[in-house]
């Protein structure tokens, strides 16, 4: 198993430039996320999804859009890019827990966005 | 212990001395925790985890102590070794935002050989 993926690895965009994150996973996870991390910080969650076919907004969601239309995929997208969102973007995805909150989470590698 | 910010505390210990990471959390009603490893360049990876129901849990050279009365984590790291070299996050389970994993800012870890 490949466990979570995330492509491109690196990117340079433009103020206002578009592009679109891909993330996908092949342990049958029904939850995914996408979290951004910045320096000194820890990991904060941008949008969610509980499912094939939803999506939720997370802490930080300005900005951003997705979309989870394969169980296997979860796609991260910016309209028109900002400096301010220069980061590492990862992806992570888990299973359903049973009656009690168990949610570890399986990070994909990140993806190094610099918005000039 | 953690911090918000741009400079995280820092842990340095001697090879083969066992470490204790710190992590203090925010919400009582918090059911499930975890202890994830960052090494330069990669994702986060699962070390270990607790529940809420218990006070202590030991993997692997590691054990993870949780005390509810002050909302406080430690990771603990028996004969600490180069490949330990890294950034510890610990994440507290809320159930809004899907079961969301809310993460400390982080503690990094230097092994000194």
């Amino acid at each position: 198993n490949a466990g979570v993926t995330q492509t491109p690895k690196f990117r340079v965009l433009k103020t206002g430039q578009s592009m679109t994150l891909l993330c996908a996973q092949d342990m049958n996870h029904e939850y995914m996320y996408w979290y951004r991390q910045d320096p000194g910080m820890g990991l904060r969650l941008i949008h969610y999804s509980v499912g094939e076919g939803t999506t939720a907004k997370g802490e930080v969601p300005d900005g951003y859009n997705v979309s989870r239309l394969k169980k296997q995929n979860f796609l991260l997208g910016l309209e028109s890019a900002a400096p301010s969102q220069t980061s590492v973007y990862f992806c992570a995805s888990s299973y359903i827990s049973g009656k009690s909150s168990y949610n570890e989470q399986f990070f994909g590698p990140g993806t190094r966005l610099t918005v000039l | 212990g953690e911090s918000v910010g741009l400079h995280l505390p820092t842990l340095s210990v001697q090879e083969g001395d066992n470490s204790i990471i710190n992590c203090a959390y925010s919400n009582s009603a918090s059911d499930y925790f975890i202890w994830y490893k960052q090494e330069s360049g990669k994702g986060p990876q699962f070390i270990i985890d607790i529940r809420s129901n218990m006070d202590k849990r030991q993997g692997q050279r590691v054990t993870v102590l949780l005390n509810k009365t002050v909302k406080h984590l430690s990771l603990q790291i028996a004969a600490t070794q180069p490949g330990d070299s890294a950034v510890y996050f610990c994440a507290e389970n809320r159930k809004e935002y899907g079961n969301k994993l809310v993460f400390g800012a982080g503690t990094i870890l230097r092994v000194k050989s």
